[in-house]
């Protein structure tokens, strides 16, 4: 039931773009963006709900097709304090069942 | 938002002990769960923490190795029993505010190590 992410690691340079990609084998009611920071914990970025609608504050951005079972995040403009670990986590109804993705480790360098 | 606390923060244990983890939140929340992450790796849901019944348990989890109580919408445990140096892990707990589709806030997690 795990979610699938890709890449499995990025280095960027600041100021540059990158997408991470998030795919699940099950029909998806909503897929949450997390990003955790070296030893701590994780921190909300987005959640997305099914309609295929995209969402975004900042420069960063995401995106549900939810006949593909699919979501990307979109970071434009890469900073710094970008890098961690990007965690996509989706749920397959509105219960409780949230299961996180495979993960995804976003280097920024200067 | 929710602030959340866990204890211990940090904990080496000896094989075939327990050690029980607290979650304390500063507000009433609908939904706790507790998790479990391998270094590097991503996190797994354990359970689902029910307030006045039962926890329900992820595939691979069972209660007799991870009892869980919830006495009231601001407070849970996570027990880990009999452990063995595999339950080295950080255990997260985290909560979801009410209605149906939810953010989770996490906890800062306790590190355990079994030796």
């Amino acid at each position: 039931q795990q979610p699938v992410q890709s890449p499995q690691a990025v280095i960027l340079r600041e100021g540059e773009d990158a997408v991470i990609n998030c795919s699940s084998s099950k029909a998806l009611y909503s897929v949450h963006w997390y990003r955790q920071k070296h030893g701590e914990a994780p921190v909300f970025l987005m959640i997305l709900l099914k309609g295929g609608e995209q969402k975004g504050h900042d420069k960063i951005s995401a995106s549900f097709n939810e006949k593909k079972q699919q979501s990307s995040l979109y970071l434009t403009a890469s900073q710094l304090s970008y890098s961690g670990t990007y965690f996509c986590g989706t749920a397959p109804n509105t219960g409780n069942q949230f299961y996180f993705g495979t993960g995804t480790s976003l280097t920024v360098i200067p | 938002s929710a602030v959340i606390s866990q204890k211990p923060s940090r904990d080496i244990c000896q094989r075939g002990t327990s050690l029980t983890i607290q979650c304390q939140v500063d507000s009433q929340v609908t939904m706790m769960f507790w998790y479990r992450q391998q270094p590097g790796q991503s996190l797994t849901l354990i359970a689902t923490a029910n307030q006045g019944s039962e926890a329900t348990y992820e595939s691979g989890f069972v209660i007799d190795k991870f009892p869980i109580s919830r006495p009231n919408l601001t407070f849970s445990t996570l027990t880990v029993s009999n452990m063995s140096p595999e339950d080295s892990s950080i255990y997260l707990c985290s909560v979801g505010l009410a209605g149906d589709v939810y953010e989770q806030f996490f906890g800062p997690g306790t590190r355990l190590t079994v030796l």
